[in-house]
This record gives structure tokens, sequence and C-alpha cells, in this order.
């Protein structure tokens, strides 16, 4: 139940394209859901979160689509750049916890 | 602005042996998280201190243990090191232990042979 799965586990989009990455929870103590983008050689970086109390969250490029009823989340990546290369985590915290949570990760690759 | 700084980077280990890993937070920030990264998998929470106190942990046996500093720097200590302990070792701080938001070092690449 303390588990966030994330799919697909890599992908690789055209430059221009719209790179699309889920995730799934059961728990549903849940409250806060970053998403975080990390580099090779690098610590992981939050790219953008979103509390369930919100259907949608954009930033840039970057949307987070939440779907409470269905226990789902997804991380949509317009205009998919060269740039955007390197591994997402989906995550999710208990308000009343600390830890955050980690999905498996997904290794995206924009192909020029 | 320094961010979260760790130190080593990189170190190799035997079977059997002790590592101590350090930390220092993001300017302004008390709380660290330590998580451990295998290769290609997603962080796995360690455990969290705060105000010198170990708040929370994850399920990780007592070999892992750490301790945080008046200065709010960190250590992780790994005793007894065994090969499935090869990972990279990342150290979070954030404002405060409620705060979701979590700055990354570059982490400690652990090697056990």
């Amino acid at each position: 139940q303390q588990q966030v799965k994330q799919s697909p586990q890599s992908l690789i989009v055209q430059k221009g394209g719209i790179s699309i990455i889920n995730c799934a929870y059961e728990n549903t103590a849940f409250d806060y859901f970053p998403w975080y983008q990390q580099f090779p050689g690098k610590g992981p970086a939050l790219l953008i979160a979103i509390r369930p109390d919100v259907s949608e969250k954009k930033e840039g490029r970057f949307t987070i689509s939440f779907n409470k009823s269905a226990k789902q989340f997804s991380l949509h990546i317009m205009d998919s750049q060269p740039g955007d290369s390197a591994t997402y985590f989906c995550a999710a915290r208990v308000g009343s916890a600390s830890k955050i949570i980690f999905g498996s990760g997904t290794r995206l690759s924009i192909r020029p | 602005d320094a961010g979260v700084t760790q130190s080593p980077t990189h170190l190799i280990k035997t079977r059997g042996q002790q590592v101590t890993l350090r930390c220092s937070p993001k300017s302004g920030h008390d709380t660290v998280s330590w998580y451990q990264q295998a290769l290609g998998q997603g962080p796995q929470f360690i455990f969290q201190y705060y105000e010198e106190e170990e708040r929370q942990r994850g399920n990780f046996p007592d070999r892992f243990s750490g301790h945080q500093f008046p200065n709010y720097s960190s250590e992780l200590n790994v005793n007894a090191l065994l090969l499935g302990d090869s990972a990279l070792y990342l150290c979070a701080s954030s404002l405060s232990p409620g705060v979701g938001e979590l700055f990354f070092g570059e982490g400690s690449r652990l090697t056990v042979l």
C-alpha cells in the first residue's frame, strides 16, 4: 500500500512530441505528489508537484494530470526537447509522515 | 547559495567494513533525509533527522545509523557492509520535516567488493 507504480520503464519520443509518464497508487492517505527529474551523475531535482484537491497543474511545458477516483496521476511534457532526456520519478507523501516514496523511474530519451 | 553537498563522491569498501557518509544541507534548511538509490531504481527512504533526532525511519536494518549535528549537517553510517549495500546514497534537505520539497545532493557512490 506504500508503493507508487510507474510506467513505462523507458520511453523514446521524437523532438517536438508529447512525452507521457503514468503513475498509480493505493494509499488514499497520500496528500502530495511530486515529480522529480534526474540527469546522469546528479541527484533528483523537483520538477513539479500537485495536491489531490487539484485535477491539473501546469508549469511551462510540464503538466500533471491527477485522477483522484482512479488513484492515478501522470506527467505530460509538451514539445519535448533533447534536453528533457533524463530519468523521471513520480513520488508521493503521506501528510502525517515525512518520507517521500518514489516510483521506479522512467528513462526518457528525446530523439532529435 | 550553496546547495546540498555530500562527501565523498565515490568510495570502495570491502564486505564487513564500515562507512561514514557526510552531508551539509542547503542554507536555511534544518531537516535532512537520507535515501538509497540502487542502479536503475528509485530512491528508497532510509531515515530523516530533525533537531538532532531521527524522526522517521524506512525499512532498513539497524546497520544503518545516522547523526545530525547542531549546524544541521548529517552523517550516515553503515556497519558490516554487504554486497547489496552498493548504491548511490543521496542526502536531501528541506525547510522543515513536513515540507514536501526536497533538495538533493549529487550523492555518494558506494561500491562494496
